[in-house]
């Protein structure tokens, strides 16, 4: 089984619109971290939200986790057009590793 | 604010060559990962490491890759005869705590196997 599906794969969206990006995974997990990752360039951490919170806030960044449906959403309030990444979640299921999704690409048009 | 470094970002390497590639962790971080991403795919995890020794590694982590934390800052990855399909970006990441902590990844290394 896959963790950390993202959805949707591609999203395009009009600069100051809200971007909302949602990920499934399959087993308990201790937390889900969303990353973003410019094309070619490193992985950048954003938010982490823990099995028992249900949301969070970072700046224009909301994410939620439902771990009844094992599922978190992302959303990006008045998008810029430098939020143009691809957007992952990983999860921790406290083995020592993050497991990823597939990611969902983000463009701002302006 | 504290990052992770990795060293080189490129690398270019014929099959059947050894290649070490080099992370510095976060200074006061006791977990350390290396992770890779084959261009186009999803990122995958390699191995992780604590209190010297390996707690956890993947299928893909086989007789051919070694980690080592040869002194107190670096954190290596050996590929000791790499195969085409080693071609990817390889990220090192730390981390402070088990279970519950934020993974801090670096810029990765890019590496070519001709």
């Amino acid at each position: 089984s896959q963790q950390g599906e993202e959805d949707p794969q591609a999203l395009s969206i009009q600069e100051g619109e809200n971007a909302t990006m949602n990920c499934s995974y399959k087993t308990s997990i201790n937390n889900l971290q969303w990353y973003r990752q410019n094309s070619g360039r490193g992985l950048v951490h954003l938010i982490l939200i823990r099995s028992n919170e249900r949301e969070k806030h970072s700046g224009r960044l909301r994410v939620t986790l439902d771990t009844s449906k094992k599922s978190s959403s992302l959303l990006i309030t008045a998008s810029r057009a430098a939020d143009t990444a691809s957007y992952f979640c990983a999860t921790d299921q406290g083995a020592q590793k993050l497991v990823f999704g597939q990611g969902t690409r983000l463009t701002i048009n302006p | 604010e504290p990052e992770v470094t990795q060293t080189p970002s490129h690398q270019v390497t014929q099959m059947g060559q050894e290649v070490i590639l080099r992370c510095v962790p976060i200074s006061n971080h006791l977990y350390f990962y290396w992770y890779r991403q084959i261009l186009g795919q999803k990122v995958e995890f390699l191995v992780s490491f604590y209190n010297n020794e390996i707690s956890e590694k993947s299928e893909i982590f086989d007789d051919q890759f070694s980690v080592e934390r040869p002194d107190g800052s670096n954190f290596t990855l050996k590929i000791r005869s790499t195969k085409l399909e080693d071609s990817a970006m390889y990220f090192c990441a730390s981390g402070g705590r088990r279970g519950e902590g934020t993974q801090y990844f670096g810029p990765g290394t890019r590496l070519l196997v001709l």
